[in-house]
């Protein structure tokens, strides 16, 4: 059983261009979270997905945008990238919607600097 | 505005002696926390949780204490081990009327324990 995977390990990009992230989910998960960890602060919650739909978004501006796939492999699409986008971008899975939390495993994440 | 608080930066503590990390929220929707913890280049790893019917939750070293009307909660590590040093995040979340939910992080503790 592997565990939740995130390419690239790292990305430096310039203002204004855009990113694709991937991540792949747990063996037996269906749901996927996105999570922005900036510089000495907690991950914010970005979007969910559940069966390819989204399921929940934080407050991200439209510019941040996902898929999730039938093998429920997910990608974060981020345009227009702006230097506060430099984070580190993690991608989570869990086994089902709804109250799943403490079933919930993190990939290592894709660092992203923009210049 | 930052709904989950942690204060304390960072902690050091003695190898055998207890580690208590602090955690506040101000949201009163949130009924579950957990705590995570999270070691560099990696993804956080789930610890411990609590849901708000219970003020208690033991697993092994581990303890999570809830007090709801001061809306704190605190994690125990004891004995605390030199392998658990890591950055550790208290979340929260609340189940949605559409059935999702979403993690609400502080911005983390890093605790170091000295050999």
């Amino acid at each position: 059983e592997t565990g939740v995977t995130q390419s690239p390990t790292h990305l430096i990009k310039t203002r204004g261009q855009q990113v694709t992230l991937r991540c792949s989910s747990q063996s037996g998960h269906n749901t996927v979270s996105w999570y922005q960890q900036a510089l000495g602060q907690g991950p914010q919650f970005i979007f969910q997905y559940y069966r390819e739909e989204e399921n929940g978004r934080g407050n991200f501006p439209p510019r941040f945008s996902g898929l999730q796939f039938p093998n429920y492999s997910s990608e974060l699409n981020v345009n227009a990238l702006e230097l506060d986008d430099s984070a580190l971008y993690l991608c989570a899975s869990s086994p089902r919607g709804g109250r799943a939390l403490n079933e919930q495993f993190f990939g290592p994440g894709t660092r992203l600097t923009v210049l | 505005d930052q709904q989950v608080k942690q204060n304390s930066p960072s902690l050091s503590v003695q190898e055998g002696r207890i580690s208590i990390l602090n955690c506040d929220y101000t949201n009163s929707m949130f009924d579950y926390f957990l705590w995570y913890k999270k070691y560099p280049a990696e993804g956080p790893t789930f610890l411990i949780s609590i849901s708000s019917i219970k003020d208690k939750n033991e697993d092994g070293r581990f303890t999570v204490f809830l007090n709801k009307s001061a809306k704190h909660l605190s994690l125990h590590i004891v004995p605390s081990q030199p392998g658990d040093s890591a950055v550790y995040f208290c979340a929260a979340s609340f189940l949605s009327n559409f059935g999702n939910e979403k993690l609400t992080f502080g911005t983390g503790t890093r605790l170091t324990i000295i050999p």
